[in-house]
This record gives C-alpha cells, sequence and structure tokens, in this order.
C-alpha cells in the first residue's frame, strides 16, 4: 500500500543547532507535500509546504527540500528552540485524485536539549 | 485562533455508554475527517466525508459512526463505548483537491474505563 515513512523515530538536538527531519515517501504521482508539527496534547499544525514543481522552500527558520530523484523530503528547522520540541510529521497527497486525502508519515519526535 | 473545534477535549466514561465527539468548522470547507492517533504515533483515519450527506469510511477499521448533515459539523457516535476505544481522536477539515492542506482541531482525549 501507499506509505510516507520516516527515517528516524527521535531526533534529540542542542539548543541553538540545527535540526533536519527526514522523509522518504513511496508514491511517484504525489505532487504536493507538507509538514506538521504537533505538541503534546494538541492536533498537528501545519508548517510549510511544498509542490513538485519545486525543490526548496523557506519560512520563517525551517526549510522544505524535495529530491524528487530519489523521493525524499526534508525539514530543516534553523537554530533549534525548546519551543520546537515536538511529533513532526510528514504528508503527501498520493494518487487521490480530487478527494483531498493526504498520506500522513509515522512522525519523528524531535527533543531540544537545553 | 482555531477555526476548528472539538468537543470535549477530554473525556472519561464507562464500558458501555454511548458517545458523540463533536466537531465544527468555520471555514466552510466540504471536506472533513477524522483520525484516530495514539499518543505520538501515526494518525490513521478512520471516516472522512465530502460534503454534506456525503461519509465514507477511512483505511482503518472503526466501530464509530459519523453524520454530516450541515457543513459546518461532523460528529463522530460510540454507540457502545469500549475500553479498546481509548485514544486520541482528531477531526481536520480541508478545502479539498490535490493542492491543499488540513486544519486539524486540538482533539478529543478518550479513556473507556
Amino acid at each position: 500500500g501507499e506509505s510516507v515513512g520516516l527515517h528516524l523515530p527521535t531526533l534529540s538536538v542542542q539548543e541553538g543547532d540545527n535540526s533536519i527531519i527526514n522523509c522518504a515517501y513511496s508514491n511517484s504521482a504525489s505532487d504536493y507535500f507538507i509538514w506538521y508539527k504537533q505538541e503534546s496534547g494538541k492536533g498537528p499544525q501545519f508548517i510549510i509546504d511544498i509542490r513538485s514543481n519545486m525543490d526548496k522552500r523557506q519560512g520563517q527558520r525551517v526549510t522544505v527540500l524535495l529530491n524528487k530523484t530519489v523521493k525524499h523530503l526534508s525539514l530543516q528547522i534553523a537554530a533549534t528552540q525548546p519551543g520546537d520540541s515536538a511529533v513532526y510529521f510528514c504528508a503527501e497527497n498520493g494518487v487521490s485524485g480530487n478527494t483531498g486525502k493526504l498520506i500522513f508519515g509515522q512522525g519523528t519526535t524531535l527533543q531540544v536539549k537545553p | 485562533e482555531a477555526d476548528i473545534y472539538q468537543t470535549p477535549r477530554y473525556l472519561v466514561i464507562g464500558t458501555g455508554k454511548k458517545i458523540t465527539l463533536e466537531c465544527s468548522q468555520t471555514m466552510g470547507h466540504d471536506k472533513m475527517y477524522w483520525y484516530q492517533q495514539d499518543p505520538g504515533m501515526e494518525l490513521h483515519l478512520i471516516h472522512y466525508s465530502y460534503g454534506v450527506n456525503s461519509t465514507e469510511k477511512g483505511d482503518l477499521s472503526s466501530e464509530s459512526t459519523v453524520s454530516r448533515i450541515r457543513t459546518e459539523h461532523f460528529p463522530l457516535t460510540l454507540e457502545s463505548a469500549r475500553p479498546s476505544h481509548t485514544s486520541q481522536y482528531l477531526c481536520a477539515s480541508s478545502e479539498g483537491g490535490r493542492g491543499f492542506g488540513y486544519t486539524f482541531g486540538s482533539g478529543t482525549r478518550l479513556t473507556v474505563v
């Protein structure tokens, strides 16, 4: 079946360092990708998205990179802060047609050490 | 400020009780979704709706049911709660189509004792 996977279930970084969270997707038909951040006890929140006609997109302290050749997506967080501690999910639209359904990865827990 | 609301945030209920988890959105989105999630774990789609009077079962089999009588409202009902239903339930909505993401509610943490 379709799946979106993350390479590491947990990532621990020092405050102030840059974080890189990776995601491998399996569906070549996916043309829209999103990163979500989920803090403890809350619903996932949109961080940044990217369409397949782009390789890179930058937001505030975050950058998403898309490598369609190897079907790889990454989220880079600059100068990681304690408030960045959360579970991060990547998502893709797969072959959903016009249904809008997203396929979510398994999540990576980011732990920021003070 | 959230545009999608879930109530209650927390619910502890006895086995066999009927419960309804509420989800409402003010964005006029046609597409709405229910996910079941254990803490920090994968999101499993259990129900979705493309619009009023449209509901479909998701990828994960669930004993719950949903209804969509109004665009803004997508409640989930468990006729007889069991301990195996203990989980977090997340509601989301979307403008729809291939190039749109979801807006999630804050979730309902359900515990069945």
